[in-house]
């Protein structure tokens, strides 16, 4: 078990470009969760996956951002014609009901930089 | 609504000196709590839990308790050694749905200098 992995760790593109990023969770874990953590503020709950199912997505999340979970292991987190205020940590978290699902382990994060 | 609010930082304080990071709530029902700590370059690690009124949780030296008539839950530790700096996150969380969303106060930064 090597925990949740993100990548990439950072990423710096120019405004309007598109950014993807990738979370692979623990492997037993069914659900994935998505935040975002701008600079001095704690994590914002951005959306939320069980299994390939996202069941719940934050009103933070613009239409320009989309999140997939294909096959109810890795997830995608992708990012349209980014802006500057996009700049911001991106962390996913993974848990499952059977280790006790109040638990969420989080990835190292994903940093985006919007020049 | 459901908030979250800790004491602004940064806090410095030296070695083998006594912390308190003041945390309370608001929210509807009742909730677990958690303190996570986020280390320099790190992603964020659950640090201890409570999960029903007047619970304990207590991890490496740390402890709070889940004080339900002062919607409060801090986070004190006796001696703080120079490792220990880290942000500190003071969080809720609530069955949504069916499944639980994790609610995260702005975070305090604590510095221990030798």
């Amino acid at each position: 078990d090597t925990g949740v992995s993100q990548d990439p760790r950072h990423k710096i593109t120019k405004r309007g470009q598109n950014v993807t990023f990738r979370c692979d969770p623990i492997s037993e874990h069914n659900r994935l969760y998505w935040y975002r953590q701008t600079l001095g503020q704690g994590p914002e709950f951005l959306t939320y996956f069980q299994n390939e199912a996202q069941l719940e997505t934050s009103r933070l999340l613009s239409d320009r951002f989309s999140a997939e979970r294909p096959k109810g292991s890795f997830s995608t987190l992708e990012i349209q014609r980014t802006e500057q205020g996009d700049s911001a940590m991106y962390l996913c978290a993974s848990s499952t009901r059977l280790s006790g699902a109040n638990v969420l382990t989080f990835g190292a994060g994903s940093r985006l930089t919007v020049l | 609504g459901n908030s979250v609010t800790q004491m602004e930082g940064p806090v410095t304080l030296s070695e083998e000196a006594f912390l308190t990071i003041n945390c309370t709530y608001t929210a509807t029902g009742y909730p677990s709590l958690f303190w996570y700590v986020q280390y320099p370059g790190e992603g964020l690690q659950l640090l201890l839990k409570a999960t029903k009124a007047d619970d304990k949780g207590s991890n490496k030296g740390f402890e709070a308790t889940y004080r339900k008539e002062t919607t409060s839950f801090h986070l004190e530790k006796g001696s703080v050694q120079v490792s220990d700096s880290a942000v500190y996150f003071c969080a809720l969380i609530l069955f949504s749905g069916g499944y639980n969303k994790l609610i995260f106060g702005a975070g305090t930064r604590l510095a221990v200098h030798p």
